[in-house]
């Protein structure tokens, strides 16, 4: 059965700072690999995803994640934070019957 | 532009009470979803549907139930038997085709509070 960790339940970071967030998935099958943010009382927004190819995908805002096979994992970065950055992220992974199964969220802060 | 559309964003209801949840989309998409969101859980799967006239149940289905008789429309229905209907209800869509797995588009959502 698939399955998605965000192990960092609340991150906080200056303005400014780098960021990562972790993922790590269970998955039988090659993965399909998504990163969304959503901010309070909103939807949720695609921010980048990994069908195949490249490891290291470019998303929108500045965000890129990389796949490592070896690890499990799909990691969210940034360089450098910016307030508007605050929201909460998801990492999912794409079954076969295209349905997304959703890790638990991080919540991320940013301090000027 | 094309999206999806939930309404109402805020619902209250009285324990006992049946409500449906409504979400429209106008992206031709194929796929629609009803997805549950409470704090520290993350978004769970209650239905979801690929075709009109069919659907699925999905991870958490018990006391909801959906119709999808337009391509556009898939409302959901919280009935009296959901034991803790209190949540944040996001609908999605996505695009089927062969081979191609698309990404899905979510509404802002609907907060459902019963009491």
């Amino acid at each position: 059965a698939q399955s998605v960790t965000q192990p960092d339940i609340h991150i906080t970071v200056s303005e400014g700072a780098s960021l990562e967030l972790r993922c790590n998935y269970s998955y039988g099958a090659t993965p399909y690999l998504f990163w969304y943010v959503q901010s309070p009382g909103q939807g949720l927004q695609l921010l980048l995803k990994y069908f195949s190819g490249d490891t290291l995908v470019q998303g929108i805002k500045g965000f890129e994640a990389e796949f490592k096979r070896s690890q499990s994992s799909f990691n969210l970065r940034k360089p450098s934070v910016h307030w508007s950055d605050a929201a909460e992220y998801f990492c999912a992974v794409g079954t076969g019957a295209n349905n997304l199964f959703f890790g638990t969220g991080t919540r991320l802060t940013v301090i000027p | 532009d094309g999206g999806i559309t939930q309404s109402p964003k805020y619902l209250f209801r009285k324990e006992g009470q049946n409500v449906t949840l409504s979400c429209e989309q106008n992206l031709n998409h194929d796929a629609m979803y009803w997805y549950r969101q409470d704090p520290g859980q993350g978004l769970r799967l209650i239905y979801y549907s690929q075709i009109v006239n069919d659907f699925q149940k999905g991870d958490i289905a018990e006391g909801y139930s959906v119709s999808r008789e337009k391509k556009e429309s898939f409302p959901l229905t919280v009935t009296s038997a959901q034991k803790n209907p209190t949540a944040f209800y996001l609908c999605a869509s996505s695009q089927l085709g062969q081979g191609i797995w698309s990404p899905l588009h979510f509404g802002n959502g609907t907060r459902l509070t019963v009491t």
